[in-house]
């Protein structure tokens, strides 16, 4: 069965400066898809970014980038220039091909200080 | 793009009573509908998925059911909640183009004592 690893349960970056979240899993797939969601204080559930294991190239979003590194089975996230917005609980999570059932993380609370 | 209603936000139900936790989805027909549930300090686990009306596969044993009366209705029930069904209940939709995201709903806080 997949499974995927959050090892931080907690982090924590100063505003402007950079912080990586990581995230490990276990396929024996190889098309799959990975993503990163943002749990802020109203639990709301946001799509940070998504990458297609066929991809070579890491998938980018603004502030956002990840590491993917398909053969360590492993997609960490970066996030830039962090805002204080940004504080909230991050999920990792794995979804096979041409299903669309998600398997996550146990999450990993950042703290953004001014 | 499709929008998910859940309700209610918060509960608090005494151990023993019965659950109804209900989930309507907008803009789209015949979604695959999932529950999940997030314990405090812990991820998101699946409990149930549907791919259709009366359709519906579990994920872990629990105290918890699921049905999908009609297309765009999934409701997450109990005839006697127990202490550890206290939890934050999220409704999910799977997204009209495939392989996409999940559309989440704004959860439903759930304290049972």
């Amino acid at each position: 069965a997949q499974t995927v690893t959050q090892s931080q349960p907690e982090m924590s970056v100063q505003e402007a400066e950079t912080v990586t979240l990581s995230c490990t899993y276990d396929t024996s797939e190889s098309d799959y898809y990975l993503f990163w969601y943002k749990q802020p204080p109203s639990r709301q559930m946001i799509l940070v970014i998504r990458q297609e294991a066929y991809k070579q190239q890491n998938a980018t979003e603004n502030r956002f980038s990840v590491n993917f590194q398909k053969a360590a089975k492993s997609f960490s996230l970066k996030i830039s220039d962090s805002q204080l917005g940004d504080a909230a609980m991050y999920f990792c999570a794995y979804r096979r091909y041409n299903t669309d059932k998600l398997i996550f993380g146990t999450g990993t609370r950042l703290q953004v200080f001014p | 793009s499709q929008t998910i209603h859940q309700w209610p936000a918060t509960l608090v139900q005494p151990v023993g009573s019965p659950l109804s936790l209900e989930c309507t989805v907008e803009g789209t027909s015949n979604p695959n509908l999932y529950w999940y549930r997030q314990a405090a300090g812990r991820g998101l686990q699946l409990l149930f998925y549907s791919v259709g009306i009366g359709q519906i596969s579990s994920e872990v044993p629990q105290n918890l059911s699921a049905s999908r009366p009609q297309d765009r209705q999934f409701i997450l029930s109990s005839k006697k909640l127990l202490l550890s069904d206290s939890g934050f209940y999220l409704c999910a939709c799977a997204g009209t183009v495939p392989n996409e995201k999940l559309f989440f709903g704004s959860g439903t806080q759930l304290s049972v004592l």
